[in-house]
């Protein structure tokens, strides 16, 4: 799977957009871009994924450049529960569930 | 609506002692797996498995044995624990019927202590 490079941290002024950037540039054709992130104390949550078009959902939306070097989770509106590490994969589909963690990007949510 | 549940929620061993981390999921997931995290270090895989009878090593295997003989059931062995093996785990499925985009769906962890 390819590699992925995250900011080790990153703040946010509750009620502002967060955009957490991510670097995949090693990515192939047939790998999709998943975004998770960890609350304190608790398992990882899915949040999002695409394969090249931009997508959106309840909790966040995710942007892919067209060369699908790079993404950006965007959170639009950051409350101070989303505090938490956001982790960036890239998976190609090999049969089983397998992802590769990296060290993520810590969000700091303040009032 | 319980999803991925582990117990127990925390455990202290002591070196040489064997242990079970239970994990069961009610969504009739074909993948299952095990992660530790330890800190500074991310989720490395321990073992996973594809479905009822098959399992497969992961990224850390060393000092861990898994079976898994129903779907609902994936239960990792210590068999010997080591200080080394101190660590949050987590157990993890999803579905692999379409598994290009299934995403994993995770426990709350089990708090692992060696002395």
């Amino acid at each position: 799977d390819a590699k992925t490079t995250q900011p080790p941290s990153m703040d946010c002024a509750e009620g502002r957009a967060a955009n957490l950037p991510c670097n995949h540039s090693t990515i192939s054709g047939n790998e999709y871009v998943y975004w998770y992130r960890q609350i304190h104390s608790q398992g990882p949550q899915y949040i999002i994924h695409g394969l090249k078009n931009n997508e959106t959902n309840e909790m966040a939306s995710l942007i892919i450049t067209e060369d699908r070097k790079s993404s950006t989770l965007i959170l639009p509106h950051a409350t101070l529960r989303d505090t938490a590490v956001y982790y960036c994969i890239v998976r190609v589909y090999s049969g089983y569930s397998t992802l590769t963690f990296g060290k993520g990007t810590m969000l700091l949510v303040s009032p | 609506n319980a999803g991925v549940t582990q117990t127990p929620k925390f455990q202290v061993l002591k070196t040489g002692q064997s242990m079970t981390l239970q994990c069961a999921q009610d969504m009739n997931h074909e993948y299952m797996s095990w992660y530790r995290q330890d800190p500074g270090m991310g989720l490395r895989l321990i073992h996973y498995s594809v479905g009822a009878g098959i399992t497969d090593q992961g990224e850390v295997p060393n000092g861990y044995n898994v079976s898994r003989s129903t779907t609902e059931d994936f239960p990792l062995r210590l068999l010997s624990a080591a200080p080394s093996q101190t660590s949050v785990y987590f157990c993890a499925s999803n579905t692999g019927r379409s598994s290009y985009n299934s995403p994993l769906h995770f426990g709350n962890g089990t708090r692992l202590t060696v002395t």
